[in-house]
C-alpha cells in the first residue's frame, strides 16, 4: 500500500517562530488532508489539498502531486498551535486515508 | 451542531466484556469509517461503509463488528475485549473526498 512519511517527527518552537512540515507519499493520490490533533485529542481539519496551494490565516499548504509531497507552513506560531500534525492521503475510490506518523509540535511562550 | 459525533467519549471496561461505540453524522455523507489510534498515536483504517454496505475491512479481528443501520449511523461492537484493544477509536465520514472525524472514543480495557 501507499507509504506516507512526515518530517520532522518532533519540533519545538518559540512563540512567534515560523515552521515548515513536510509530507512525502509513495504513489499517486486523489486525496490529501492535513489535520491538527490538539492536546484534547480532537482531529481538526486544516486543509483538503490533493494539489495546489491554499491559505487559511497563519497556516498555508502546498501539494506538488507530480513530485509526491506536501508542505504545511505555520507562521507566527502560537502556543495553541501545539499538538500533532498529521498528513493523510487517499488513493482509492472510497478514499480511505493512510496516515503518516505525525509531527509533534510544541510551541513554548 | 456537531458534524460527526461519537458516544461515549470515554469507556473503561474489564477484559472479556462486550461493548459498543455509536457514531452519527449529520453531513449527508455516503461513506463512513472507523479508524483506530494506538498508544503511539498511529491512525489506521479499520472499516469503511458506503451506503450502509461494508466496503473495506482491514485485518481486524472478527471480535470487531461494525453495523450501519442507515447512512447516518455506523456503530462498532466489540466482543470479548482484550487488553490490546485499548486505544482511541475515531469515526469519520466523507463524500468521496474530504473526511471529517468525530471526537474519538478512548477505550481502556482493564
Amino acid at each position: 500500500g501507499i507509504q506516507v512519511e512526515q518530517s520532522p517527527p518532533d519540533l519545538i518552537l518559540q512563540e512567534g517562530a515560523n515552521s515548515t512540515l513536510r509530507c512525502n507519499f509513495s504513489d499517486s493520490v486523489n486525496n490529501l488532508q492535513w489535520f491538527h490533533q490538539n492536546p484534547w485529542g480532537q482531529l481538526i481539519n486544516l486543509f483538503y489539498i490533493p494539489s495546489g496551494t491554499k491559505q487559511n490565516g497563519r497556516l498555508s499548504a502546498t501539494t506538488v502531486a507530480t513530485e509526491r509531497y506536501s508542505l504545511l507552513y505555520i507562521s507566527s506560531s502560537q502556543t495553541t498551535d501545539s499538538g500533532v500534525y498529521f498528513c493523510a492521503v487517499g488513493s482509492s475510490g472510497y478514499s480511505t486515508l493512510t496516515f503518516g506518523k505525525g509531527t509533534m509540535l510544541l510551541v513554548s511562550p | 451542531d456537531t458534524a460527526v459525533s461519537q458516544t461515549p467519549k470515554y469507556l473503561v471496561t474489564q477484559m472479556g466484556n462486550d461493548k459498543s461505540i455509536k457514531c452519527e453524522q449529520n453531513l449527508g455523507h455516503d461513506t463512513m469509517y472507523w479508524y483506530k489510534q494506538d498508544s503511539k498515536k498511529f491512525l489506521k483504517i479499520m472499516f469503511s461503509y458506503n451506503n450502509k454496505e461494508l466496503i473495506i475491512n482491514e485485518t481486524v479481528p472478527n471480535r470487531f463488528s461494525p453495523k450501519s443501520p442507515d447512512k447516518a449511523h455506523l456503530n462498532l461492537h466489540i466482543n470479548s475485549l482484550e487488553l490490546g484493544d485499548s486505544a482511541v477509536y475515531f469515526c469519520a465520514s466523507s463524500r468521496a473526498a474530504e473526511a471529517f472525524f468525530g471526537q474519538g472514543t478512548r477505550l481502556t480495557v482493564v
